[in-house]
């Protein structure tokens, strides 16, 4: 079985500062990782994903995560902020072969001017 | 691009009225989703389907059912709302989960936001 814990329901940080987002992941078998991000009143869209190879892996509008198998981890990170950041990221767990897709509970970013 | 079209994006309904939540996606894809998203709880699942007139049960599917009698389609029906059920719904697709046939990202809906009264 695969889960996800999302450290801080909510992250507050100035326009042009550093952007952590922290996801810790369970999983017994190789796990494939995922960052989504909710606008209001929106879907969900995806930010990146990590399935093999290459541990940093590069997403949309900036974005970027490591998977650290080591550390359980798979923490978002963007090196400045913008206003249009501001959102709702969720960062999910499956697997190969597994349609069983688990969301964290979700981090809600607000970005100061 | 894929697109997964839910038909009803704001919807208020009284207790014990039965609603039924449509969606429809665009890219063939076998498996579809319904999750259920509330404040601090992040997207629970509700059902899912793999195939045409197959759905197995996900985490929370007390009071829900679910239809797909077309591969594009995967209706949600609540059969008697109640006001525990008032939440955002999400639907979501995916190709199959194998390696070298998609990683099963999912592509999800824009919402359908229910109120029960």
């Amino acid at each position: 079985a695969q889960s996800v814990t999302q450290l801080g329901s909510h992250v507050s940080v100035s326009e042009g500062a550093l952007v952590l987002l922290r996801c810790n992941y369970s999983s017994s078998v190789p796990p494939y990782l995922f960052w989504y991000v909710q606008y209001p009143n929106q879907g969900l869209q995806l930010l990146l994903k990590y399935t093999t190879g290459a541990t940093l892996v590069k997403g949309i509008n900036g974005f970027e995560a490591e998977f650290k198998k080591s550390e359980t981890s798979f923490h978002l990170t963007k090196p400045s902020a913008h206003m249009s950041d501001a959102a709702e990221y969720f960062c999910a767990v499956s697997a190969a072969n597994n349609n069983d897709m688990r969301f964290g509970a979700g981090t809600r970013l607000t970005v100061k001017p | 691009d894929v697109k997964v079209t839910q038909s009803s994006r704001y919807l208020v309904k009284r207790t014990g009225e039965k609603v039924f939540l449509e969606c429809v996606q665009d890219m063939d894809h076998e498996n579809m989703f319904w999750y259920r998203q509330d404040p601090g709880l992040g997207l629970r699942l509700i059902y899912f389907s793999y195939d045409v007139k197959m759905k197995e049960k996900g985490d929370i599917p007390e009071g829900y059912s679910v239809s797909r009698e077309k591969k594009e389609r995967f209706s949600l029906i609540l059969e008697s709302a109640s006001t525990n059920q008032t939440s955002m719904y999400l639907c979501a697709s995916s190709t199959y989960g194998l390696a070298g046939a998609g990683t099963g990202e999912l592509f999800f809906g824009e919402g359908s936001r229910l109120t029960v009264l």
